[in-house]
């Protein structure tokens, strides 16, 4: 079958470091997304992974082990607009995007 | 960048009543547009692929009778929910895809939020 995990939640202060992981065993693998979703308002992509390795970009970065089928989302410098949920997306055979349930990080001050 | 605008962003109807939904590419050519739907506090659920000039391909459990999918138009897909019921309410997304020299993108509309009372 097809699944993705990641955490439910994730709290963390202003300024610190999270690190969202992700897994997936799915049918068919072209490439990993990571996009952020505040509440009523539709995703907006933060970054892809099709190859092994790091992909940095700003405050954020993301990981990709496709033998592991596991994936990361880094968020540095935390800030209060950071506070949203983070969804796990892996593309699979005709470019359909399968959904992880989303990880809400909470950023305090 | 590319931009897909997704219209009614809200909309409120009795049950029984048809909403449809659009949902546009406004500077690419989108031959495969998704149609997903998400409840609160949950993720988004794929319910159709939408490809241009022929029949939606829908996801195991979606009723194809109860979602009309027609994607007329390189640049525009429509969502039909017929013969809508409270439980039909939720967040409708579309998203397009774009297959520039660059690589593959997938792009999202801002999202539709259905109430059938």
């Amino acid at each position: 079958g097809q699944n993705i995990d990641q955490p439910t939640e994730m709290t963390a202060t202003e300024g610190a470091i999270v690190q969202i992981n992700c897994t997936y065993q799915t049918s068919g693998f072209n490439g990993l997304f990571w996009y952020q979703q505040h509440a009523g308002e539709a995703p907006t992509f933060l970054s892809y992974n099709v190859l092994d390795g790091l992909e940095e970009k700003g405050r954020f970065s993301s990981f990709l082990s496709r033998s592991k089928g596991y994936s990361y989302l880094l968020l540095k410098e935390l800030q209060m607009k950071d506070s949203a949920s983070y969804l796990c997306a892996v593309s699979g055979s005709w470019g359909k995007l399968q959904f992880g349930a989303g990880t809400q990080v909470v950023v305090t001050p | 960048g590319a931009v897909v605008s997704q219209h009614p962003s809200r909309v409120i109807c009795k049950s029984g009543t048809s909403v449809k939904i659009e949902c546009r590419s406004l500077d690419f050519q989108a031959t495969t547009m998704f149609w997903y739907r998400q409840f609160p506090k949950q993720s988004l659920m794929l319910m159709a692929t939408s490809n241009e000039g022929s029949k939606a391909t829908y996801e195991q459990g979606v009723e194809k009778d109860k979602f009309l999918i027609n994607h007329a138009s390189l640049t525009l897909s429509t969502l039909t929910v017929t013969s809508a019921h409270p439980e039909d309410s939720s967040f409708y997304i579309c998203s397009a895809r774009d297959l520039s020299p660059t690589g593959e993108k997938l792009f999202f509309g801002s999202g539709t939020q259905l109430s059938v009372l």
